[in-house]
């Protein structure tokens, strides 16, 4: 398998402007995180979903952040309009309830620098 | 909510010596998982080492190792024979069961001495 697969892996776009995170989850794995790294906060979640559906986006900052599952095989999250301080590593998570262990696989990120 | 406590910001070990980093946490359930998670420079998050709650035998893998403290709610991670590929960013986190998300504590700057 390939893994959690995340594009793209940086981005950089003016405030202002819409930017969409994409996320592949691992094949067979019926539940989604998205949660986002950040000096100040440390690593939050911002929404998660269990078989497409969203089960908790209390994580999500404000209005202009917003998350879709429409398939089991794809997730995106939108900010829209973005500003500096949305500036993070963005990582998207899969996981197989009742897998061993509890584990969760993380993809490598997406790096957001908004100027 | 849970909570999970990482309370040394930074650790430093010498090559081939053993480390310890600590990490308590929070919560009133009874089952759960405890993980350590390693972040290199590369960001890439990947998993070191996990503990079910409900097993009393304390988890291993290879170097790495955990004392897994219930009642203290204790979950502390060991490294033996540190090598320079160690250095990293270490991260415990805690999950309830089910598919639930991961609340993580703030990390522990490792830094490898050759």
């Amino acid at each position: 398998d390939a893994g959690v697969i995340q594009s793209p892996r940086h981005e950089v776009t003016e405030m202002g402007q819409e930017v969409t995170l994409r996320c592949k989850p691992i094949s067979g794995h019926n539940s989604l995180f998205w949660y986002r790294q950040t000096m100040m906060r440390g690593l939050e979640l911002l929404i998660y979903f269990n078989n497409n559906v969203p089960i908790d986006d209390s994580g999500m900052p404000e209005d202009r952040f917003s998350a879709k599952m429409p398939n089991a095989s794809f997730s995106t999250l939108k900010i829209q309009p973005s500003e500096p301080r949305d500036s993070a590593v963005y990582f998207c998570a899969s996981s197989l309830r009742g897998g061993p262990g509890g584990e969760q696989f993380f993809g490598p990120g997406t790096r957001l620098t908004v100027l | 909510a849970q909570t999970v406590t990482q309370s040394q910001p930074e650790m430093s070990v010498q090559e081939a010596e053993t480390v310890t980093l600590s990490c308590t946490y929070d919560t009133s359930e009874s089952d759960y998982y405890l993980f350590w998670y390693k972040q290199p420079p590369s960001r890439q998050m990947i998993l070191v080492i996990r503990q079910e709650a409900y097993k009393q035998q304390n988890a291993t893998e290879n170097r790495f190792s955990v004392n897994f403290q219930k009642a203290a709610k204790s979950f502390s991670l060991k490294i033996s024979d540190s090598q320079l590929g160690d250095a990293a960013m270490y991260f415990c986190a805690y999950r309830s069961p089910g598919n639930t998300p991961l609340v993580f504590g703030k990390g522990t700057r490792l830094s490898v001495i050759a």
